[in-house]
């Protein structure tokens, strides 16, 4: 079985700041990894996903993640916040050749300070 | 190219009663996945159709069915709604590549059920 465990429900940054929002995942078998916004209201849009190519993988809106085996981590970063940031962040994972069945994390509300 | 569209956006329902919800899934896609987030949760994967024959299922009870037509429209019923059926439910496409493939999910803007 596989899963993802997000670390802190609640990020508070200030603009310009870090962003930092972990994700550790559990899988028997190589995983494919996925990081979804969700901004209120609304559905998920894809930022960035890990098919198992390059270990660091970059994303829309100055996002990026790195996979890390060693620590089962797809941790994403931002090195700037933007106000525009704030939203719900979900990592997923699913297995190659699962058609995009995904369990996702709980989900990390990112407040961006002014 | 049009987006996933989920009807209706918001809808209340009564203990016990039944509902249909629907998803027009992206101009192409051929395989759709439903998902219900809870308040403060993230989605929880439901099941999945690929050429109209389901392709996948999570932890959810047989009262939880769907359908997906020649289209690749997609419906997702629900008997005997229950409380806890309040959620968010999403649908999700993705392009041809088969159901074994992973290629990007493209999410509809979701489907808000109260049942009271």
């Amino acid at each position: 079985a596989q899963s993802v465990t997000q670390l802190g429900s609640h990020v508070s940054v200030s603009e310009g700041a870090l962003v930092l929002l972990r994700c550790n995942y559990s899988s028997s078998v190589p995983p494919y990894l996925f990081w979804y916004v969700q901004y209120p209201n609304q559905g998920l849009q894809l930022l960035l996903k890990y098919t198992s190519a390059a270990t660091l993988v970059k994303g829309i809106n100055g996002f990026e993640a790195e996979f890390k085996k060693s620590e089962t981590s797809f941790h994403l970063t931002k090195p700037s916040a933007h106000m525009s940031d704030a939203a719900e962040y979900f990592c997923a994972v699913t297995l190659e050749n699962t058609g995009n069945q995904f369990y996702f994390g709980t989900g990390t509300s990112l407040t961006v300070i002014p | 190219e049009t987006g996933v569209t989920q009807s209706p956006t918001h809808l209340i329902k009564t203990r016990g009663q039944q509902v249909t919800l629907r998803c027009s899934s992206q101009s192409g896609h051929n395989t759709v996945s439903w998902y219900q987030q809870a308040l403060g949760q993230g989605p929880q994967f439901i099941f999945q159709y690929y050429r109209e024959e389901e392709n996948g299922r999570g932890n959810f009870p047989p009262r939880f069915s769907g359908l997906q037509f020649p289209n690749y429209s997609s419906e997702l019923n629900v008997n005997a709604l229950e409380l806890d059926d309040s959620a968010l439910y999403l649908c999700a496409s993705s392009k041809p590549g088969g159901p074994y493939m992973n290629t990007e999910a493209f999410f509809g803007q979701g489907t808000r059920l109260t049942v009271v």
